[in-house]
């Protein structure tokens, strides 16, 4: 049972212009989130984190917005470049309880072009 | 710099046989992970492990067990290699940041079972 999804597979984007990486949960009891970035071969590497007390969180080209309500959160990375061309994973957890592991959805390969 | 090292890039083992993949992390942390990557279907967790010689079932721990002898090294064994394990092996160790815990991940290791 997935309890993190990612439903777009792909996502190609134009050099410049925004990309929008999207992610659903549904346990309720996440209150930590991630994403990280994968090149083939290598293993995946932190990006940007939120915490459920905020809606958002930025840092530089990347933003990552948590919608509680709707139990989804987004990666916006501003302006896109050909280096973002990867495997992005959101993955999320449940801190308050203690536990340390994470749940990772299936990945959105982004594609940008020059 | 956090550095999470795999013994392997790449193994090929056959059916069978018994296999071992080493991981090694410097910065002194308590939780080592174990996942599988297969296209599709993102990080599944194997095992994982808060301290030494603990042990926690991931979400697919048949046909694997652990070991963690010493704190900074968490080996993967493969009881009997069969074809269904052939995957990306990647391991990783956390740290408690705001908000949350985060992991840094080892380079990976491609094993493919004939």
């Amino acid at each position: 049972d997935q309890q993190v999804k990612q439903n777009s597979p792909s996502l190609s984007v134009q050099e410049g212009r925004i990309s929008i990486l999207n992610c659903d949960y549904t346990n309720s009891m996440f209150d930590y989130f991630l994403w990280y970035k994968k090149y083939p071969a290598e293993g995946p590497t932190f990006l940007i984190s939120i915490s459920s007390i905020k809606d958002k969180n930025e840092d530089g080209r990347f933003t990552v917005f948590l919608n509680k309500s709707a139990k989804h959160l987004s990666l916006h990375i501003v302006p896109s470049q050909p280096g973002d061309s990867a495997v992005y994973f959101c993955a999320a957890s449940r801190v308050s309880t203690g536990a340390n592991n994470l749940f990772f959805g299936t990945g959105t390969r982004l594609t940008v072009i020059p | 710099d956090v550095k999470v090292t795999q013994s392997s890039r790449y193994l090929v083992k056959r059916t069978g046989e018994k296999v071992f993949l080493e991981c090694v992390q410097d910065m002194d942390h308590e939780n080592m992970f174990w996942y599988r990557q297969d296209p599709g279907l993102g990080l599944r967790l194997i095992y994982f492990s808060y301290d030494v010689k603990m042990k926690e079932k991931g979400d697919i721990p048949e046909g694997y067990s652990v070991s963690r002898e010493k704190k900074e090294r968490f080996s993967l064994i493969l009881e009997s290699a069969s074809t269904n394990q052939t995957s990306m092996y990647l391991c990783a160790s956390s740290i408690h940041r705001e908000g949350g815990y985060e992991q840094y991940f080892g380079p990976g290791t491609r094993l493919t079972v004939t």
